[in-house]
């Protein structure tokens, strides 16, 4: 079975300073990896996802996230933080194919940025 | 144009009650799919629909949820027998169902179940 891990649940980051948060994913076969943002009382948004190929992939709003087959990780990054990137991040992955949008959520990590 | 839209987007129901909850997809979407997100979670597969048929309902609890799609557009996730532990954030998601399609989601129904 498929899982994901994202051991960070709550962050906090000043303003302009770097962030990465952590994406662990147990799956048998080449993975679909996704990363989701969700704002309070909004639908979840797709920022970014992998399926094969180069290894970094680029999003929206200015994140990436580098696949790291060896170590069964996703990460995202983003060089400076905003104050509206707060939000709560969901890691995903699924199989494609057929079942390309059943997905299998991490718990989130919620993102605080101070001022 | 509009996105997934999910009614209500509040529902408080006693426990024992039956409950619905509507999903309009966007349209020409012809893949839909419930998700639940319990508090503090990420969010989980319930169902999916291709078309008018359910392509998997592997993540359905029990029997006492159950999902159609009967026109192969708006879906609706029904509840019976609502219990405590069903309070949830329901969520539903569109896409135009060929791999690589980014799913859309609506901003979910909040059930509550007192």
């Amino acid at each position: 079975a498929q899982s994901v891990t994202q051991p960070d649940i709550h962050i906090t980051v000043s303003e302009g300073a770097s962030l990465e948060l952590r994406c662990n994913y147990s799956y048998g076969a080449t993975p679909y990896l996704f990363w989701y943002v969700q704002s309070p009382g909004q639908g979840l948004q797709l920022l970014l996802k992998y399926f094969s190929g180069d290894t970094l992939v680029q999003g929206i709003k200015g994140f990436e996230a580098e696949f790291k087959r060896s170590q069964s990780s996703f990460n995202l990054r983003k060089p400076s933080v905003h104050w509206s990137d707060a939000a709560e991040y969901f890691c995903a992955v699924g199989a494609g194919g057929t079942s390309y949008g059943k997905l299998t959520f991490g718990q989130g990590t919620i993102l605080t940025v101070h001022p | 144009g509009a996105g997934v839209s999910q009614t209500p987007s509040n529902k408080v129901t006693e426990k024992g009650k039956y409950v619905e909850l509507r999903c309009d997809p966007i349209s020409g979407h012809t893949a839909l799919y419930w998700y639940r997100q319990s508090l503090g979670q990420g969010p989980e597969f319930l169902i999916y629909f291709q078309g008018t048929g359910a392509a998997d309902d592997s993540g359905l609890p029990n029997d006492r949820f159950f999902a159609v799609r009967p026109e192969g557009s708006v879906s609706t996730l029904k509840i019976q027998r609502t219990e405590r532990g069903d309070s949830a954030v329901y969520l539903c998601a569109s896409s135009l169902g060929t791999e690589n399609s980014p799913l859309h989601f609506g901003n979910g129904t909040r059930l509550t179940v007192t």
